[in-house]
């Protein structure tokens, strides 16, 4: 069935680096896709969005990358802080109830 | 409340013993939506509410496992004959209405079935 996955299950930075984590999307009807970030005991927390007729988006300290072509998605961050240590989820919204399906997920972990 | 709250935090059961997990979401949010998270994984859909109708219940992986939410707010995720493979976090995330993206989740139910 469709699915969205992650390449990397974990990525180390130095603090102060950028980070770039990486998903690939199959479906390729989907139009909408989200990033959460979550940390141990928490829900996941929403960090940028991006629709599938825009190729980059920006926010604070955050991009997201579309690439429809190959069906493949990024989340830059910059000057990663030790606050980003979490695991990010990529997300791909739809179906007839608009729900989430996620990927496993990449572990950040910011080095000192 | 500010956020969506969900309890217990934390429960503890025996195989076979019914569990109840309770999801209070943001006041005025129409939609709902359960999620399983098992550790290691991305949250999986389970079932959707639209106002007090459950309006998509296809994540649900049997029928041990039931939601209702009788007033369009409060719902309540009820598990049967509890298995050691129902352990995981279960998820919910409320927003305005279906097709609004602005979802938020809860901290979520850890359930442990011993």
């Amino acid at each position: 069935g469709e699915s969205v996955g992650l390449h990397l299950p974990t990525l180390s930075v130095q603090e102060g680096d950028n980070s770039i984590i990486n998903c690939a999307y199959s479906n390729s009807a989907s139009d909408y896709f989200i990033w959460y970030k979550q940390e141990s005991g928490k829900g996941p927390q929403f960090i940028i969005d991006i629709r599938s007729n825009m190729d980059k988006r920006q926010g604070q300290r955050v991009t997201v990358l579309l690439n429809k072509t190959v069906k493949h998605l990024s989340l830059q961050i910059a000057a990663t802080q030790p606050g980003d240590s979490a695991v990010y989820f990529c997300a791909e919204n739809s179906g007839s109830a608009r729900q989430l399906t996620f990927g496993s997920g990449t572990q950040l972990t910011v080095l000192p | 409340g500010a956020g969506v709250s969900q309890t217990p935090s934390n429960k503890v059961t025996e195989k076979g013993k019914y569990v109840e997990l309770r999801c209070d979401p943001i006041s005025g949010h129409t939609a709902l939506y359960w999620y399983r998270q098992s550790l290691g994984q991305g949250p999986e859909f389970l079932i959707y509410f639209q106002g007090t109708g459950a309006a998509d219940d296809s994540g649900l992986p049997n029928d041990r496992f039931f939601a209702v939410r009788p007033e369009g707010s409060v719902s309540t995720l009820k598990i049967q004959r509890t298995e050691r493979g129902d352990s995981a976090v279960y998820l919910c995330a409320s927003s305005l209405d279906k097709g609004n993206y602005g979802y938020t989740f809860g901290s979520g139910t850890r359930l442990t079935v011993v």
